[in-house]
């Protein structure tokens, strides 16, 4: 398998603009995780999915941040419109089953707002 | 929430040391602590993980300790080599958390040849 895919790995884009990150899940897994990472604040949860239905969006910063699961292999992290501070890397990881299980991470996408 | 402390942010030690990493948690509920390590330019990857039913969990040079009742835990990496050297994050999934990780804010281990 090879693992999890992150579209684009790195974007570059200026404040104001809309941008589109891009997961494919490993295949038979039934959780996606949508994280973020920044030096001042570490990893965080900004949503999952369960069999492609948000469960908590909680972490999602403001309105300007929204994610969809079309399907079992496919989902996007959308940022509109962008502003500087959401300067980081974002990953998206998958698993099986419960939390309990390993969470597999792709290799992120980073991004750069100017 | 879950509050995830985790010491030291750097830590460098010489190859062949042992190096050890800790971590505390707020919440009583916690009952899963998966360790990961990310290097440079990639994701974070699962390490060793221990479960609130047991007290130590070994995986050839890695280890992790769990204290339930102090509500810290550890790992522990033995005859350090310069491959071990990345970022090490401790994470929780507290039993109402729905399956959500809360991680500590990462060590970066260095191991010096």
């Amino acid at each position: 398998d090879a693992g999890v895919i992150q579209s684009p790995r790195h974007e570059v884009t200026e404040m104001g603009q809309e941008v589109t990150l891009r997961c494919k899940p490993i295949s038979g897994h039934d959780y996606l995780f949508w994280y973020r990472q920044t030096m001042m604040r570490g990893l965080e949860l900004l949503i999952y999915f369960n069999n492609n239905v948000p469960i908590d969006d909680s972490g999602m910063p403001e309105d300007r941040f929204s994610a969809k699961m079309p399907n079992a292999s496919f989902s996007t992290l959308k940022i509109q419109p962008s502003e500087p501070r959401d300067s980081a890397v974002y990953f998206c990881a998958s698993s099986v089953g419960t939390g309990y299980n390993e969470q597999f991470f792709g290799p992120g996408t980073r991004l750069t707002v100017l | 929430g879950e509050n995830v402390e985790q010491h030291p942010s750097t830590l460098s030690v010489q190859e062949g040391d042992s190096a050890v990493i800790k971590c505390t948690y707020s919440d009583s509920a916690s009952n899963y602590f998966p360790w990961y390590k990310q290097e440079l330019g990639k994701g974070p990857q699962l390490i060793i993980d221990i479960r609130s039913n047991v007290g130590e969990k070994k995986d050839q040079r890695i280890a992790v300790t769990l204290n339930k009742t102090a509500k810290h835990f550890s790992l522990h990496i033995t005859e350090t080599q310069p491959e071990d050297s990345a970022v090490y994050f401790c994470a929780v999934i507290s039993s109402g958390s729905a399956r959500q990780l809360t991680f500590g804010s990462g060590t970066q281990l260095t191991v010096l040849p």
